[in-house]
């Protein structure tokens, strides 16, 4: 069955300091696989998505991810964080073998320190 | 373009009640997804609807159906409400459905049971 890891349900930063989030999955066949964000009080909207295309993926505010299918990660980066990066984020999978469904990670929520 | 529109956003109800929740997708999408977020059980699909019909279901009781009109609008219900269906309930439109994996999320409605 497919499933997705997120590691650390907190990642507290620096206002200018580099953001790793890290993403784990399980799948057997190439996996489709998603960054969204959900600000306090929204609804979640689609950083970047991978569909087996390039493994570096480039999303919105800066932020991208790079597939490794030798270590089954998707990790999440920006070089320099920003207060309004503050907001939780998940990783999804979505794979052939789910009907389409997307397997969520449990979410990480991101602090940015002044 | 008017986004995805979720009502009403909060309510209280109590145990033994049923309660319906509306999503307006956007304009020209067909798909509906609905998903519960817990903080315990984080984001969990519950159904997807596209052109009136239920396309994919997922692992929640009987007490939780859908529906989806004509004009795209779709309305979830909860019948026989317990303590544990107290949750934030997502509803996310797409143009093509889960397969690509590209969903619109509304704002969601805050659900609490008494």
């Amino acid at each position: 069955a497919q499933s997705v890891t997120q590691l650390g349900s907190h990642v507290s930063v620096s206002e200018g300091a580099l953001v790793l989030l890290r993403c784990n999955y399980s799948s057997s066949v190439p996996p489709y696989l998603f960054w969204y964000v959900q600000y306090p009080n929204q609804g979640l909207q689609l950083l970047l998505k991978y569909t087996s295309a390039a493994t570096l993926v480039k999303g919105i505010n800066g932020f991208e991810a790079e597939f490794k299918k030798s270590e089954t990660s998707f990790h999440l980066t920006k070089p320099s964080a920003h207060m309004s990066d503050a907001a939780e984020y998940f990783c999804a999978v979505r794979t052939m073998d789910s009907n389409y469904q997307l397997i969520w990670g449990a979410g990480t929520k991101l602090i940015i320190k002044p | 373009k008017a986004g995805v529109t979720q009502t009403p956003r909060y309510l209280i109800k109590t145990r033994g009640q049923q309660v319906t929740l509306s999503c307006s997708p956007i304009s020209g999408h067909r798909s509906v997804s609905w998903y519960q977020q817990t903080p315990g059980q984080g984001l969990q699909f519950l159904f997807e609807y596209f052109s009136e019909t239920q396309r994919n279901k997922g692992n929640f009781p009987g007490r939780f159906s859908g529906r989806q009109f004509s004009n795209s609008r779709s309305e979830m219900n909860v019948s026989t409400l317990e303590l544990g269906d107290s949750a934030l309930y997502l509803c996310a439109s797409s143009l093509e459905g889960l397969v690509t994996g590209e969903l619109f999320f509304g704002e969601g409605s805050r659900l609490t049971v008494l």
